[in-house]
């Protein structure tokens, strides 16, 4: 059975640009989380999606949004970039509530 | 505010010895804690988890306890490997089985043991 995919692994932008970043869970997984991980603040929660509704927000700026599809793939998109931005982002699947819950690899976000 | 706390950043074990992971919470919502084993630039790997409706959880190598009136979880790796070595992140989340999936992280420990 596949992991969860995240894709790109890596990307470098400039401030003041947007970006995309795309989560394929594992299959038959309704429920998708992303999570922000830098040196000083850790892992912290961005938002969860089940059943492409958005259950759960963490204490991020309206500039980061995300969306879930009905195949449950999610996407997660921040605009006008900044410094502050650069960070590993991880997205995680279960299956539904109160399941352990598969990490992707993350994707590397570097802002210029 | 640190909900949730690894007091150590680092631990250093023998091969073959007990590798003891502390971590301590603060909110007494949460419900559901879990373990996970991180290397550099991938993803947390799921090692094992424990509800509040139970004090001990076992899975091979690895125990979780729980101490709920002091808001202590710890996690036992019996005996440590040299694979075993690695960040370690407690995590908790206040509603198992409920409408959630939100986890709160600690800081992590690095565990390192030297064969």
């Amino acid at each position: 059975k596949a992991g969860v995919t995240q894709t790109p692994r890596y990307l470098i932008k400039t401030r003041g640009q947007q970006v995309t970043l795309s989560c394929s869970p594992i299959s038959g997984h309704r429920s998708v989380s992303w999570y922000q991980q830098t040196p000083g603040q850790g892992l912290q929660f961005l938002f969860e999606y089940f059943s492409e509704t958005q259950r759960n927000k963490g204490n991020f700026p309206g500039r980061f949004s995300g969306r879930q599809f009905s195949n449950s793939r999610s996407e997660m998109n921040v605009s006008t970039l900044e410094l502050g931005d650069s960070a590993l982002y991880l997205c995680a699947s279960s299956l539904g509530w109160g399941n352990e819950q598969f990490f992707g690899p993350g994707t590397r976000l570097t802002v210029l | 505010d640190q909900q949730v706390k690894q007091n150590s950043p680092s631990l250093s074990v023998q091969e073959g010895r007990i590798s003891i992971l502390n971590c301590d919470y603060t909110n007494s919502m949460f419900d559901y804690f879990l373990w996970y084993k991180k290397y550099p630039a991938e993803g947390p790997t799921f090692l094992i988890s424990i509800s509040s409706i139970k004090d001990k959880n076992e899975d091979g190598r690895f125990t979780v306890f729980l101490n709920k009136s002091a808001k202590h979880l710890s996690l036992h790796i019996v005996p440590s490997q040299p694979g075993d070595s690695a960040v370690y992140f407690c995590a908790a989340t206040p509603n198992y089985g409920g409408a959630t999936n939100k986890l709160i992280f600690g800081t992590g420990t690095l565990l390192a043991v030297q064969p």
